[in-house]
């Protein structure tokens, strides 16, 4: 079946510093990738939509210049939280897309001090 | 904005019972829905999908009603078992980029 994987699975960082997870689809071509971030106890929430070789689209109240979308091939979209700040930890899960389907990765806990 | 919502937060059963979770949206022109189950610390479980052009669609111990005219979806499990604790959420697909708007999610406990 499709897969698709998240690194690093989680992370600790220090407030003012940046940091980069990785979304890939292991088994398949996506074209779509998707972010989404959970707060605890909460629904998912979508941040942006990134297709491979354009701009992200982010939804209304996600700043782009601090949630930073690279997609620049099939199987890879990044997402850099630049200068995290402790309200920026959360939980941040992405799923790619392929032939109709949507399959989510394993998500990547963010805990900024 | 519209959105996708749940009736109740949690819901305790006996493992053997069967459970059901609802869901109400109010996007009226969604076409496509799904459930998924969300354990704690990973990402979401696709479960089962249904589309608007039914009102039932049964697999593996799970059926989905989806009932158009008050806008409300369901997801039963049958013979519940522990392993079915976790927290499900309903989402429809937006008409246009297929990203998905959730619920709210509901919390399932499965006790022996």
């Amino acid at each position: 079946g499709a897969v698709v994987s998240q690194h690093p699975s989680w992370v600790i960082c220090k407030s003012g510093t940046s940091v980069k997870i990785e979304c890939r689809s292991l088994d398949f071509q996506a074209t779509t990738m998707f972010w989404y971030r959970q707060f605890p106890k909460q629904s998912l929430m979508l941040m942006a939509t990134s297709n491979e070789g354009s701009k992200a689209t982010y939804e209304q109240g996600v700043e782009k210049d601090k949630f930073l979308i690279n997609h620049a091939s099939l199987t890879l979209s990044t997402l850099t939280v630049t200068s995290a700040h402790p309200e920026d930890s959360s939980f941040y899960i992405c799923s790619a897309r392929t032939s109709g389907s949507q399959f989510f990765g394993p998500g990547t806990r963010l805990t900024v001090l | 904005g519209e959105s996708v919502g749940l009736h109740l937060p949690t819901l305790s059963v006996q493992e053997g019972d069967n459970s059901i979770i609802n869901c109400a949206y109010s996007n009226s022109a969604s076409d496509y829905f799904i459930w998924y189950k969300q354990e704690s610390g990973k990402g979401p479980q696709f479960i089962i999908d249904i589309r608007s052009n039914m009102d039932k669609r049964q697999g593996q111990r799970v059926t989905v009603l989806l009932n158009k005219t008050v806008k409300h979806l369901s997801l039963q499990i049958a013979a519940t078992q522990p392993g079915d604790s976790a927290v499900y959420f309903c989402a429809e697909m937006r008409n246009s980029g297929y990203a998905l708007n959730f619920g709210k999610g509901t919390s399932l406990l499965v006790t022996p």
